[in-house]
């Protein structure tokens, strides 16, 4: 399909271990942003990307995160030593538009399914 | 801080029934404000997108009005169907890449 994936869709993980999920943009899509979704509230930023450069990561709740997106397309969240507060939806968006487009244009962000973990 | 506030939180209406959501918003910088609407399991999908000069917006069923000077917005929704039972997210998108700060939603149940 043309939409952003991500996977796996669900992940279980022990406490304490490391968690790789994976974003899949829409292709030829410059930005791309990594949400955390509490049970029953909206999304929160963690972190965007613009091509290959991580522009802001001030969202990331520690250094425990970690994310990446080496050749400008397929990015990576990484969380190590996952904690009970860890569990939650992380979504993936991907826009065509990137930094310093004017303040009035409007574009879209098209969202992944999301990936739901859970920490035991 | 940036915060996107929503009410009610959630909220049962009959199916064809019309019902109103609300969002107020304190985000500086301000570059426009969506509804999305998310359901359950999935990731949230674009409904509306206004910049600060568009007091109104419509697709289809949903109609969006903002008031950038209360910083007020709502979502409308006319005739309701079964298929719009859904979280319903007000956003505000921030800064020059477009940043988005969300509510936390409201829960919309639509019953036959």
């Amino acid at each position: 399909g043309a939409g952003v994936s991500q996977s796996p869709r669900y992940k279980v993980a022990k406490r304490g271990q490391d968690v790789a999920l994976r974003c899949d943009p829409i292709s030829g899509h410059v930005s791309l942003f990594w949400y955390q979704q509490a049970l029953g509230q909206g999304p929160e930023f963690l972190t965007y990307f613009q091509n290959e450069a991580q522009l802001d990561k001030s969202g990331l709740p520690s250094d425990r995160f970690f994310a990446e997106r080496p050749e400008g397309s397929v990015s990576t969240l990484k969380i190590q030593r996952t904690q009970q507060e860890d569990s939650a939806v992380y979504l993936c968006a991907s826009s065509s538009v990137g930094d310093r487009q004017p303040l009035t244009k409007n574009y879209e962000q098209y969202f992944g399914p999301g990936t739901r973990l859970t920490v035991t | 801080k940036n915060q996107v506030e929503q009410s009610p939180q959630s909220l049962i209406i009959l199916e064809g029934k019309n019902c109103t959501l609300q969002c107020n918003y304190t985000v500086s910088p301000f570059s426009n404000l969506r509804w999305y609407k998310q359901d359950t399991g999935r990731g949230p999908v674009s409904l509306t997108i206004m910049t600060f000069s568009e007091n109104t917006k419509s697709n289809g069923r949903y109609t969006a009005t903002l008031d950038a000077d209360t910083k007020q917005s709502s979502l409308h929704i006319t005739a309701s169907q079964l298929s719009d039972s859904a979280s319903y997210i007000c956003v505000v998108s921030s800064g020059g890449y477009n940043k988005l700060i969300f509510g936390a939603g409201t829960r919309l149940a639509v019953h036959p």
